[in-house]
């Protein structure tokens, strides 16, 4: 069966210090991936999609970018965290069927930029 | 611009108080809508696609229903453990959801 590990579940980082999350997938092969960001009392905001290795697609210009190393994993970086960044970020795959994306999402990762 | 919009943004329920959850969408020609169940600083479960106006799909409690312009999730005998937050997306052409803010649902006992 498939799984997906979403790492570190919280972290709290300073202003302008470096991000980097990562996410894996298990039991798929090239699957597409998505990192959403969840703000209290908002619905998802999808940040990035990749449907390959290298193939990153962007839906909001910010400080943030995302990287695919490898087929199953993601990788969502900052240089310089602002306090805007704080959020629940949320990794999620899915197999592309020709009809629609059903997502599975990750556990999460809560961030809070002080 | 797809839109999804759901109400109420929070709904309290007792035990055994059945009740609906809405969903309303804009998205040029819909692919399919999906229904998900968010526990508090958790990852969203799948819970159900639905693909065509007429559709319905039942889990346990939940049933979920869709018509061309909205979805509803119809919430049977709901118990303390259905307590969490409901969200639904929906995608059209360009096959990646958009989402709605969700409703919190509480059940008291």
């Amino acid at each position: 069966s498939q799984t997906i590990h979403q790492w570190p579940a919280t972290l709290v980082q300073p202003v302008g210090s470096p991000l980097s999350l990562e996410c894996t997938v298990e039991g798929t092969s090239n699957p597409n991936l998505y990192w959403y960001r969840q703000a209290a009392g908002r619905g998802l905001q999808l940040l990035f999609y990749s449907v390959g290795i290298g193939q990153i697609s962007s839906e909001v210009p910010q400080n943030l970018s995302a990287s695919r190393p490898q087929d199953r994993q993601f990788i969502l970086s900052s240089k310089k965290l602002l306090l805007s960044d704080s959020g629940f970020y949320l990794c999620a795959w899915s197999v592309p069927q020709g009809l629609s994306e059903k997502l599975f999402f990750g556990s999460g990762t809560q961030l809070s930029v002080l | 611009e797809d839109q999804v919009t759901q109400s109420p943004e929070a709904l309290r329920l007792q035990e055994g108080e059945s009740s609906s959850l809405n969903c309303s969408y804009t998205v040029s020609g819909l692919r399919g809508l999906f229904w998900y169940r968010q526990d508090p600083g958790k990852g969203p479960e799948f819970l159900f696609t639905l693909y065509s106006a007429g559709e319905e799909k039942e889990k346990e409690r939940l049933k979920a229903t869709l018509t061309k312009k909205e979805s509803f999730l119809h919430i049977t005998a709901p118990k303390p453990e259905d307590s969490a937050t409901y969200l639904c997306g929906a995608s059209g052409g360009s096959y990646i959801p958009t989402f709605g803010r969700g409703t919190s649902l509480i059940v008291h006992p």
